[in-house]
């Protein structure tokens, strides 16, 4: 399965733009990317996922590139209630549970 | 629709002695793979359950080990506890073996603390 780096943390501030990155350079053919959320003391919940270019949904968009290196989520006009740790993780759509990587994420930080 | 919940949400136990924890899964599923998430690190998978068998395990000691009921729902022992064990535990649930990543579905976890 693809590693992924993201950075350890961020900060923004309410109503802004936030872009987190992911770098996955060794992502396969078959993979799809997709972000989880997470807020304290409860599980990671979906947010988004993707293969190329772009998605959009209700909560968040999804920036692709032609290389599929890397990706970016961005969340729009973010709110304190955003502040929560994102994780992105690479795989197939059968992947094995033992293969599926949460990493440590990003820790976003949203200021009023 | 009843998402994934686990019991109890919060415990306290001391070195050496055995903690069950439990999960039923949203309804429709039929597997949940329980992970450990240390403080500040991303959740790290401990073993699959499907059919009432462990299907997949991660690189976790024999003290951990699990089962799966009938109806879906799922347990997990630790046995020997160490201070190290202190963490939230969080089951997840999906159809079949195999998935599509964004297809785990997160219980809101049981907190361990190991005294």
């Amino acid at each position: 399965l693809a590693k992924t780096t993201q950075p350890i943390s961020m900060d923004s501030y309410e109503g802004q733009e936030v872009n987190i990155t992911c770098s996955h350079n060794n992502i396969a053919t078959n993979d799809y990317i997709t972000w989880y959320q997470q807020f304290p003391s409860q599980g990671p919940r979906f947010i988004i996922q993707g293969y190329k270019t772009k998605v959009t949904n209700e909560v968040a968009s999804l920036f692709i590139p032609a290389d599929r290196k890397s990706s970016t989520l961005s969340l729009p006009r973010v709110s304190l209630s955003d502040t929560a740790v994102y994780y992105c993780l690479v795989g197939d759509m059968n992947s094995s549970a033992s293969k599926i990587i949460f990493g440590s994420g990003t820790r976003l930080s949203i200021r009023p | 629709d009843a998402g994934v919940t686990q019991s109890p949400t919060h415990l306290i136990k001391t070195r050496g002695q055995q903690v069950t924890l439990r999960c039923s899964p949203k309804s429709g599923h039929d597997t949940v793979s329980w992970y450990q998430q240390a403080l500040g690190q991303g959740p790290q998978f401990i073993f699959q359950y499907y059919e009432e068998e462990e299907r997949q395990r991660g690189n976790f000691p024999d003290r951990f080990s699990g089962h799966q009921y009938p109806n879906y729902s799922s347990e997990l022992n630790v046995n020997a506890l160490l201070l190290g064990d202190s963490a939230l535990y969080l089951c997840a649930s999906s159809w079949g073996v195999t998935m599509n990543t964004g297809e785990l579905f997160f219980g809101e976890g049981s907190r361990l603390t190991v005294l």
